[in-house]
């Protein structure tokens, strides 16, 4: 079955430690997404790739970094700068639709906490 | 500029009744919209979207959109509500690129 899958589902991260979260497609979209989800906020965007070794700081990157390295991999490192990582991450994917528009898909999403 | 407003961040229904989330847009630009839900600790899945061709969208689980330009709204509707409609509803825009502004959210409960 074609899919976003994301691991791992739970991370616990310590003080001055850095995490990688993982996202995998192979619905062979062009476009990745990496978004940060906290209650009552909805979702605001982390970095975003249109094509492999290409990406974009969206609207809250600071202390967030990611590599696209190939076209079905976006992982996102939190780095020991990112203060109050907390959230849940969602991965997504997109397609371009026939009048032009692209369309988000997402994985299932990464909790992180930290201890 | 582009923004979405949803009214109430949450909305009660009873089973088997209208289920009616509101979403409001702001675009300088012909809008792409989208509503996706989200259930406890899941990813978003995609329910509609609006792409410019008719006004009414049909989506999945017998969710409806319509795309009402005057009124710059995007409302969300169901006839009749089942218990496993209960979750978070977003309403999203996009000028149909890589953008997409989510608004904040509205979570419904279906009561018995």
């Amino acid at each position: 079955d074609g899919g976003i899958t994301q691991s791992p589902k739970y991370l616990f991260r310590k003080e001055g430690q850095n995490v990688t979260l993982s996202c995998e497609q192979n619905l062979n979209h062009d476009a990745m997404y990496w978004y940060r989800q906290d209650p009552g906020q909805g979702l605001r965007l982390i970095y975003y790739s249109q094509i492999v070794n290409d990406f974009q700081k969206g609207d809250i990157a600071e202390g967030y970094s990611v590599s696209r390295e190939k076209k079905e991999s976006f992982p996102l490192t939190v780095t020991s700068a990112q203060k109050n990582p907390t959230a849940f991450y969602l991965c997504a994917s997109s397609i371009t639709g026939s009048r032009g528009q692209e369309t988000q898909y997402f994985g299932p999403g990464t909790r992180l906490l930290v201890l | 500029a582009q923004s979405v407003t949803q009214l109430g961040s949450h909305v009660s229904v009873s089973e088997g009744a209208l289920v009616l989330l509101r979403c409001n847009y702001s675009s300088s630009v012909p809008p792409y919209l989208f509503w996706y839900v989200q259930y406890p600790n899941q990813g978003l899945q995609l329910l509609l979207k609006y792409t410019s061709a008719a006004t009414l969208v049909k989506g999945i689980n017998g969710f409806e959109a319509e795309f009402k330009k005057s009124e710059t709204s995007f409302h969300l509707t169901k006839p009749s509500a089942h218990m496993s409609d209960a979750a978070e509803y977003f309403c999203a825009v996009s000028d149909g690129t890589y953008k997409y502004i989510f608004g904040t959210g509205t979570r419904l409960k279906v009561l018995a």
